[in-house]
């Protein structure tokens, strides 16, 4: 079993539509992030968080650290959100990530 | 430039052949992290760099894999004698401090094709 697991692994919306990407881990951890990466492969950050709720734009990401989850929602979804997003925990001794296996999101218009 | 930087970004090599990969960390970063991201995966660990010392490279899949930080900045992946099971993107990444606390900031990848 994945350290990190991320559903769904492909999502279709419609432009407008909410989304949900929901993450679960076993490990420890001191911090969850969650990343967006766009064909190409470039990485970005969009949130790191260790407990309750982030907001950014129309992104928001949510975690229970009891539960060992956390979600991240997309509102008044745009083709442009169209990427992989990647949950991925950190709090290793050495610090490294611990990636799941990215969910692939479509918007289409 | 303020970001993380990566060269080259494409790289094909012929099977046997030895390749070198750069990583340019953000300026004053400490941490510096090589991942390995097979096509449809996620990344994956490889090594970590805290200044100059590596401090763990559990993840390096063979001693093919080599990689060095001899300043405590730019840093190199060398993958000796390539083998198809090689190709992926590597990505480098640093930050100010351990990733459990500190946020990390991605280079756009090598793309890695073994022939």
């Amino acid at each position: 079993k994945n350290e990190v697991e991320q559903s769904p692994q492909n999502l279709t919306a419609q432009e407008g539509e909410f989304i949900t990407i929901n993450c679960s881990y076993s490990v420890g951890i001191s911090a969850l992030h969650w990343l967006q990466q766009h064909p190409g492969g470039g990485i970005v950050s969009l949130f790191m968080l260790s407990s309750g709720k982030k907001k950014h734009g129309r992104l928001i990401a949510t975690i229970n650290i009891q539960e060992k989850h956390s979600s991240l929602h997309i509102t008044a979804s745009h083709p442009r959100d169209s990427a992989v997003y990647i949950c991925a925990v950190g709090g290793g001794s050495q610090g490294n990530l611990i990636f799941g296996k990215g969910t692939k999101l479509s918007v289409k218009p | 430039g303020a970001g993380v930087s990566q060269s080259p970004r494409y790289k094909v090599a012929k099977r046997g052949q030895d390749v070198a990969l750069r990583c340019d960390p953000i300026s004053g970063h400490v941490s510096l992290f090589w991942y390995q991201q097979a096509l449809g995966q996620g990344p994956e660990f490889l090594t970590y760099f805290q200044n100059e010392a590596q401090l763990d490279k559990s993840g390096l899949p063979s001693d093919r894999f080599f990689a060095e930080r001899p300043e405590g900045s730019v840093s190199t992946l060398k993958i000796q004698r390539t083998q198809q099971e090689d190709s992926a993107v590597y990505l480098c990444a640093s930050s100010g401090g351990l990733a459990g606390t500190y946020e990390q900031y991605f280079g756009p990848g090598t793309r890695l094709t073994v022939t």
